[in-house]
C-alpha cells in the first residue's frame, strides 16, 4: 500500500479533461513538500511531467497541469489525445518512516 | 547532453549476488543525488534509496533497508546497486534517476532501465 493514494485507473474519450488525484497525509503533501508528477509511457523510463506541484518543464503541453488542496494534488490534461495513455505517478518527499521520498501507487490512463 | 547510461540485463539463480551500475555523463556526477528506483513487472514505482557521490552519504526507503547496498565511485561517474543474495522476488526493472540540488526535488533525468531477471 502506498503511502500517496491514486485511483488505480481513469479514462477519457479524445479531447475530453481528466484529472488524477494523489492523496497524502500529514507527514507529506500536508507537510507541504512539493509534489511532483511522471508519465511513463510502455516500455519506457518515467519522464517528469509537472513538478513542485504546478510546475511544467519546458517541452511539457500546456494541457497538463498540477494543483494542490491540503493533502491532495492533482494532475489534469485537457484536450486528451491518444499519445497520453500512460501511468502517472506522483512523488513527494515524506517525513515519516516511510520516506524520504514516496512514490503514488500509479493510475493507468486509458483513452477511448 | 546529461545521460545515465545504466548496465545490461541480467539474469540471475537465487541466492547469487550481483552488482549492476549507472554511468552518468554530460554534468558533474559528484554533486547530484542518484537515486534507484524498482519497478516489479506491471506494477509501480518504488523508491529504493539513494546516494549523494560526493561524499557517499546514502539514505535508503526502509523497505530497501539491508536489502540492497547502493554505492558510487565519483572517481568514474558510476553508481552501484548490489545484492549479496538475490531472491525471485528481485525480479524487476531498475532504473537510476538524478535528483538536482536534493531529493526533495523531483527527478530530471532518467536512466534506461537494467532488467533483472532472478530464476532457477
Amino acid at each position: 500500500q502506498s503511502v500517496l493514494t491514486q485511483p488505480p485507473s481513469v479514462s477519457g474519450a479524445p479531447g475530453q479533461r481528466v484529472t488524477i488525484s494523489c492523496t497524502g497525509s500529514s507527514s507529506n503533501i500536508g507537510a507541504g513538500y512539493d509534489v511532483h508528477w511522471y508519465q511513463q509511457l510502455p516500455g519506457t523510463a518515467p519522464k517528469l511531467l509537472i513538478y513542485g506541484n504546478s510546475n511544467r518543464p519546458s517541452g511539457v503541453p500546456d494541457r497538463f497541469s498540477g494543483s494542490k488542496s491540503g493533502t491532495s494534488v492533482s494532475l489534469a490534461i485537457t484536450g486528451l489525445q491518444a499519445e497520453d495513455e500512460a501511468d502517472y505517478y506522483c512523488q513527494s518527499y515524506d517525513s515519516s518512516l516511510s520516506g524520504p521520498v514516496v512514490f503514488g501507487g500509479g493510475t493507468k490512463l486509458t483513452v477511448l | 547532453e546529461v545521460q545515465l547510461v545504466q548496465s545490461g540485463a541480467e539474469v540471475k539463480k537465487p541466492g547469487e549476488s550481483l552488482k549492476i551500475s549507472c554511468k552518468g555523463s554530460g554534468y558533474s556526477f559528484p554533486s547530484y543525488w542518484i537515486a534507484w528506483v524498482r519497478q516489479m513487472p506491471g506494477k509501480g514505482l518504488e523508491w529504493m534509496g539513494i546516494i549523494y557521490p560526493g561524499d557517499s552519504d546514502t539514505r535508503y526507503s526502509p523497505s530497501f533497508q539491508g536489502q540492497v547496498t547502493i554505492s558510487a565511485d565519483k572517481s568514474i561517474s558510476t553508481a552501484y546497486l548490489q545484492w549479496s543474495s538475490l531472491k525471485a522476488s528481485d525480479s524487476a526493472m531498475y532504473y537510476c534517476a538524478r535528483h538536482p540540488g536534493s531529493y526533495y526535488n523531483p527527478v530530471d533525468y532518467w536512466g534506461q532501465g537494467t532488467l533483472v531477471t532472478v530464476s532457477s
